[in-house]
C-alpha cells in the first residue's frame, strides 16, 4: 500500500520568498512521485514527476522538486514566489511497476502569496 | 493544447436521485479514470478503465457507481442511487499510453452536491 502526506494544509509566504512545500510518501515498492497544481476553478494540472535518472526534477513556472529516498520524501521548491502560484498542490504516489496507474494523492496544501 | 472536458461543473440532486457525469478524454488516450474529492479530504482514486472494462475499482466504487464509454468519446460516471455522502468534486482523467510513467490529465471536475 501507498500514502502520501502533505505537511502543512496551508502555507503562507510573501511574493519574491521562498516556496518549499513538502511531501512524505510510504511505499512498499520504489513510486513514482507527482506534484499536481490546481488553479481555482480548473483541473489538476501537472507541475512534474520523478520516474527514474536524476532525482532533482525541473518542471513548469520554476517550480522543482528532489526526489530523497532515504528520507522518503519529494518536496517541491521554487527560488521565489510570484502572485500567480497561489494555488493548490497537490503530491502524488503510484507504483513503479506492475499495470496499476492509479495515483495515491496527499491532502494537498493550500499556497497564499501575499504582497 | 488538447485537454479533458468535464460537465456540467455543477451539479444539485436529490438524495436517492440518478446522476450521470461526463467526461471527454484526450482524443487516441486509451487509460480512463475517476477520481474524487470530499471537501477537506484527499482525491481519491475511484476507478479506471481500459479496452471497454474496468481495470481496477476501488472500495468506494460499489453497485451504485458505474462507468461506461458509449461511443468512443465520452467516459460516464454513473451513481444510481445519490447518496448524502457523494457530495463531492469528481475528476476524471486520461492517459495515452501504458506505464506508470505517463501523466494522467486531469479535467476541471464536476463539483456534485446531494440534498
Amino acid at each position: 500500500a501507498q500514502s502520501v502526506t502533505q505537511l502543512g494544509s496551508h502555507v503562507s509566504v510573501s511574493e519574491g520568498a521562498l516556496v518549499l512545500l513538502r511531501c512524505n510518501y510510504s511505499s512498499s515498492v520504489p513510486p513514482y512521485l507527482f506534484w499536481y497544481v490546481q488553479y481555482p476553478n480548473q483541473g489538476l494540472q501537472l507541475l512534474l514527476k520523478y520516474t527514474t535518472g536524476a532525482t532533482l526534477v525541473k518542471g513548469i513556472n520554476g517550480f522543482e522538486a528532489e526526489f530523497k529516498k532515504s528520507e522518503t520524501s519529494f518536496h517541491l521548491t521554487k527560488p521565489s514566489a510570484h502572485m500567480s502560484d497561489a494555488a493548490e498542490y497537490f503530491c502524488a504516489v503510484r507504483p513503479s511497476g506492475g499495470s496499476n496507474y492509479k495515483l495515491t494523492f496527499g491532502k494537498g496544501t493550500l499556497l497564499t502569496v501575499n504582497p | 493544447e488538447p485537454e479533458v472536458t468535464q460537465t456540467p461543473s455543477h451539479q444539485v440532486t436529490q438524495m436517492g436521485q440518478e446522476v450521470i457525469l461526463r467526461c471527454v478524454p484526450i482524443s487516441n488516450h486509451l487509460y480512463f479514470y475517476w477520481y474524487r474529492q470530499i471537501l477537506g479530504q484527499k482525491v481519491e482514486f475511484l476507478v479506471s478503465f481500459y479496452n471497454n472494462e474496468i481495470s481496477e475499482k476501488s472500495e468506494i466504487f460499489d453497485d451504485q457507481f458505474s462507468v461506461e464509454r458509449p461511443d468512443g468519446s465520452n467516459f460516464t460516471l454513473k451513481i444510481r442511487s445519490t447518496k448524502l455522502e457523494d457530495s463531492a468534486m469528481y475528476f476524471c482523467a486520461s492517459q495515452g499510453l501504458a506505464g506508470a510513467q505517463e501523466t494522467q490529465y486531469f479535467g476541471p471536475g464536476t463539483r456534485l452536491l446531494v440534498l
